[in-house]
């Protein structure tokens, strides 16, 4: 079975700051997805970022990247200019390519952004 | 446009009481999800419909009833339920088809059992 661990049950950065989110997962499978979505108090989840195992080219989405290392399965993401409406709980989450639509999550980084 | 609508937002129920959670997506999805999340926790999957047939149900008890009326919305009724069912659900739907298959996730709505 797949797991996802993310081992910072909360972070904290200052505002303007990088800070980098911690994942890991587990799984034989060699085609797969993996995601971070975010979670703001009260509001939706929202994907923040996307990444195919089969490329080699790290994702990014402006101030949003991720260092996916396959052999070691770590997929963590880091925010760089850290702003206030970062603040949130973050999932990453896992997808193999032919589970149908399951997805696996991870049990959270609640980040806090300090002014 | 990337969204999925969820009414309502919060719900208070009794344990005898029937209520309905609605969903709904307008982005031609074919898969759509209930999920359960406590506080704190990452959502938990309950059912999964895919092509408006029931394909996954992760052992939910029968107080949980789902529903896919037709391919853009999605209810879940509500019956007999437990005060430990208290909690967020969420929906989320995507399309199965694509090779960068990525679930969109609603607002939620917030329940309450007393």
């Amino acid at each position: 079975a797949q797991t996802v661990t993310q081992s910072q049950p909360e972070m904290s950065v200052q505002e303007a700051e990088t800070v980098t989110l911690s994942c890991t997962y587990d799984t034989s499978e060699s085609d797969y997805y993996l995601f971070w979505y975010k979670q703001p108090p009260s509001r939706q989840m929202i994907l923040v970022i996307r990444q195919e195992a089969y490329k080699q080219q790290n994702a990014t989405e402006n101030r949003f990247s991720v260092n996916f290392q396959k052999a070691a399965k770590s997929f963590s993401l880091k925010i760089s200019d850290s702003q206030l409406g970062d603040a949130a709980m973050y999932f990453c989450a896992y997808r193999p390519n032919n589970a149908g639509n399951m997805l696996t999550f991870g049990g959270g980084t609640r980040l806090m952004v300090k002014p | 446009d990337t969204e999925v609508t969820q009414t309502p937002k919060h719900l208070v129920m009794g344990m005898t009481n029937k209520k309905s959670l609605k969903c709904e997506q307008h982005m031609g999805h074919r898969a759509m999800y209930w999920y359960k999340q406590k506080a704190k926790k990452p959502p938990e999957l309950m059912f999964v419909y895919s092509y408006e047939k029931l394909s996954i149900n992760e052992s939910v008890p029968s107080r949980f009833s789902p529903e896919c009326p037709n391919s853009s919305l999605l209810n879940l009724h509500l019956h007999a339920l437990q005060p430990e069912d208290s909690a967020l659900y969420l929906c989320a739907s995507s399309q199965p088809d694509r090779l960068q298959e990525t679930q969109y996730f609603g607002p939620g709505t917030r329940l309450l059992v007393l």
